[in-house]
């Protein structure tokens, strides 16, 4: 059965300090990878997606970066983090998006 | 631009009674819709889904009703339980046809409350 892990499960950061926030997927092959955010009081706001590896699309101009170095790892990264990365991120898989995705437990992330 | 619209933040029910969630939508290309539940510090989890062919689908307490004409949806639940809530996130998809178009659209949530 396909799996997916998704770490740390929180996380406290200073302003300024980098980011990587990790997840992977098990039981499949060639997933459909996205990484999202919930921001407090607002929605899913989809951040990157990826079709395949070194194959990302950002769909939020922002402060960070994504990464697919192998098939099942999707990478969420950040230089130097604001305020304003604060928020509940969330990493989800698909094979076949139209039909819907699996999402990991989530990350939140607190920079103080 | 909103293609997906919840347009109630929240929603509070007493315990045995019906929660209906309601979702609307601007894209006639959307042909596949889900609902989402999700509990505070966890991911989403599906709860059901309808295709655009149909025009309602039941999965026990759950149903979702499709008007495609009045490009709405909801959610019932009945009879609602306290376990019910959470936020219900209402997401729509268009056949892919390159890039993201196959990806799900969201809405912004409504959080349901059973009091018991």
């Amino acid at each position: 059965s396909q799996t997916i892990h998704q770490w740390p499960a929180t996380l406290v950061q200073p302003v300024g300090s980098p980011l990587s926030l990790e997840c992977t997927v098990e039981g499949t092959s060639n997933p459909n990878l996205y990484w999202y955010r919930q921001a407090a009081g607002r929605g899913l706001q989809l951040l990157f997606y990826s079709i395949g590896i070194d194959q990302i699309s950002s769909e939020v101009p922002q402060n960070l970066s994504a990464s697919r170095p192998q098939d099942r790892q999707f990478i969420l990264s950040s230089k130097k983090l604001l305020l304003s990365d604060s928020g509940f991120y969330l990493c989800a898989w698909s094979v076949s998006p139209h039909y819907g995705y699996t999402f990991g437990s989530g990350t939140r992330l607190t920079v103080v | 631009d909103q293609q997906v619209k919840q347009n109630s933040p929240s929603l509070s029910v007493q315990e045995g009674r019906i929660s209906i969630l309601n979702c609307d939508y601007t894209n006639s290309m959307f042909d596949y819709f889900l609902w989402y539940k999700k509990y505070p510090a966890e991911g989403p989890t599906f709860l059901i889904s309808i295709s655009s062919i149909k025009d309602k689908n039941e999965d026990g307490r759950f149903t979702v009703f499709l008007n495609k004409s009045a490009k709405h949806l909801s959610l019932h639940i009945v009879p609602s339980q306290p376990g019910d809530s959470a936020v219900y996130f209402c997401a729509a998809s268009a056949k892919n046809t390159g890039g993201s178009q196959g990806n799900l659209i969201f809405g912004k949530g409504t959080k349901l409350s059973v009091k018991p």
